[in-house]
């Protein structure tokens, strides 16, 4: 059973550019969240996908904008790259009221 | 004042020690708490899960929470090098634990051979 996964694993961009992160959830999970951690932080939320809508959202600027789609995977898009969006980004997945299981994230260095 | 606060240490233990992880939190709403266990450039792991004030036992490891002091402590029995991490404290409240979750900013483990 496979779980949590994103690519790439690794990305480098410049300012002003624009990125797309993938995820695909575990197995049987149908809610997708999304968040940033900076180095030496821990986690913060950015929004929550259920059902192809957006459920909850963070305190993030609408720069970072989000996609579910029917099989349940999700992508996080990030508009004109600032050098403070460098960060790992991380997806969880979960089902219903369960708990959030990780993937192994996605280190994005802004230039 | 941040919601979850956590000592980011470093803590530095011998093989065999008993670890103790704390966290405080402020907002009496939470009701779902959960310690993540993250390697250096990994995702986090769930290592355990609790609901409400009581203890949780797996293993060596052992989760309490306190709602009334809002204090969540992580123990860890017979630590092993091979749990040298930062650990997180993360909760969330109504909505269950699929709810956004409230991450501390982490504790760096060490345990020395």
């Amino acid at each position: 059973d496979a779980g949590v996964t994103q690519s790439p694993t690794h990305l480098i961009k410049t300012r002003g550019q624009q990125v797309t992160l993938r995820c695909s959830p575990k197995s049987g999970h149908d809610t997708v969240s999304w968040y940033q951690q900076a180095l030496g932080q821990g986690p913060q939320f950015i929004f929550q996908y259920y059902e192809e809508e957006e459920r909850q959202r963070g305190n993030f600027p609408d720069r970072f904008s989000g996609h579910q789609f029917p099989n349940y995977s999700s992508e996080l898009n990030v508009n004109a790259l600032l050098l403070g969006d460098s960060a790992l980004y991380l997806c969880a997945s979960s089902l219903a009221t369960d708990t959030q299981y990780f993937g192994p994230g996605t280190r994005l260095t802004v230039l | 004042q941040k919601e979850v606060e956590q000592d980011p240490g470093p803590l530095s233990v011998p093989e065999g020690a008993i670890v103790s992880l704390n966290c405080t939190y402020s907002n009496s709403a939470f009701q779902y708490f959960m310690w993540y266990r993250q390697y250096s450039r990994k995702g986090p792991e769930l290592l355990m899960y609790t609901y409400s004030s009581g203890n949780k036992e797996d293993g060596r490891f052992t989760a309490q929470v306190d709602k009334s002091s809002k204090y969540i402590s992580l123990f860890i029995r017979d630590s092993q090098p091979s749990d040298s991490a930062t650990y997180l404290c993360a909760m969330s409240g109504g909505g269950g634990a699929t709810n956004k979750l409230i991450f501390g900013t982490g504790t760096l483990l060490a345990v020395q051979p």
